[in-house]
């Protein structure tokens, strides 16, 4: 079945550091996928997509990248700050409109001052 | 910007009892979802709507149906709430292009089952 596996452990980063989250999937070939974050007792909030043929996306501090080869995506924020400590859903959407998306269960970063 | 308002921020309800969750969306998106929303499990589609009065089952239906009569509203209902459904519940929309659009969520009910 398809399965996506998002690091399970919070992720603890000095500010000013490189913090580096981490999406595995299997038995599954995306078109896409997204990248959102959620503040505790709030809904996800969409951050940035990226398709199947290309390999880097970049916003402000924020970096995906998509190697289909290795089935991952690696999500990058640069010079963290407290106000980016959230959990970090990744997606994957597939070629058909009619498919659904599947998301992660996520990896809570913690940024410390 | 597109806004996704649910009902309750927080409900506590009794075992047995009927409940609605309401979800309206202001852009005239024509899919609708709700998921649920548990610890290590991540967010599981329970229905979803692509048109009024139209519905699909998710991956968890089980104990649940949905209600979409205006475009703007979705309505998730637990016919006999049981204590297993006390989760955040996450209604959310997207332009219909495509189910896989990018997903504008609304601020999630959490709901206690006693």
């Amino acid at each position: 079945s398809q399965k996506i596996e998002q690091n399970s452990e919070a992720l603890n980063i000095q500010e000013g550091k490189t913090a580096t989250l981490t999406c595995n999937y299997t038995n599954y070939s995306p078109a896409y996928l997204q990248w959102y974050r959620q503040d505790p007792g709030r809904g996800p909030v969409f951050l940035l997509l990226i398709r199947e043929n290309e390999k880097e996306k970049r916003k402000e501090r924020l970096k995906v990248t998509f190697d289909t080869t290795l089935k991952q995506s690696l999500f990058h924020i640069t010079a963290s700050q407290p106000a980016d400590s959230a959990t970090y859903l990744c997606a994957l959407g597939g070629y058909s409109s009619a498919s659904k998306i599947i998301f992660g269960s996520g990896t809570r970063l913690s940024i410390r001052p | 910007d597109v806004k996704v308002t649910q009902s309750s921020r927080y409900l506590v309800k009794r075992t047995g009892e009927k409940v609605f969750l309401e979800c309206v969306q202001d852009m005239d998106h024509e899919n609708m979802f709700w998921y649920r929303q548990d610890p290590g499990l991540g967010l599981r589609l329970i229905y979803f709507s692509y048109d009024v009065k139209m519905k699909e089952k998710g991956d968890i239906p089980e104990g649940y149906s949905v209600s979409r009569e205006k475009k703007e509203r979705f309505s998730l209902i637990l016919e006999s709430a049981s204590t297993n459904q006390t989760s955040m519940y996450l209604c959310a929309s997207s332009p219909g292009e495509s189910l896989t659009d990018t997903q504008y969520f609304g601020p999630g009910t959490r709901l206690t089952v006693l």
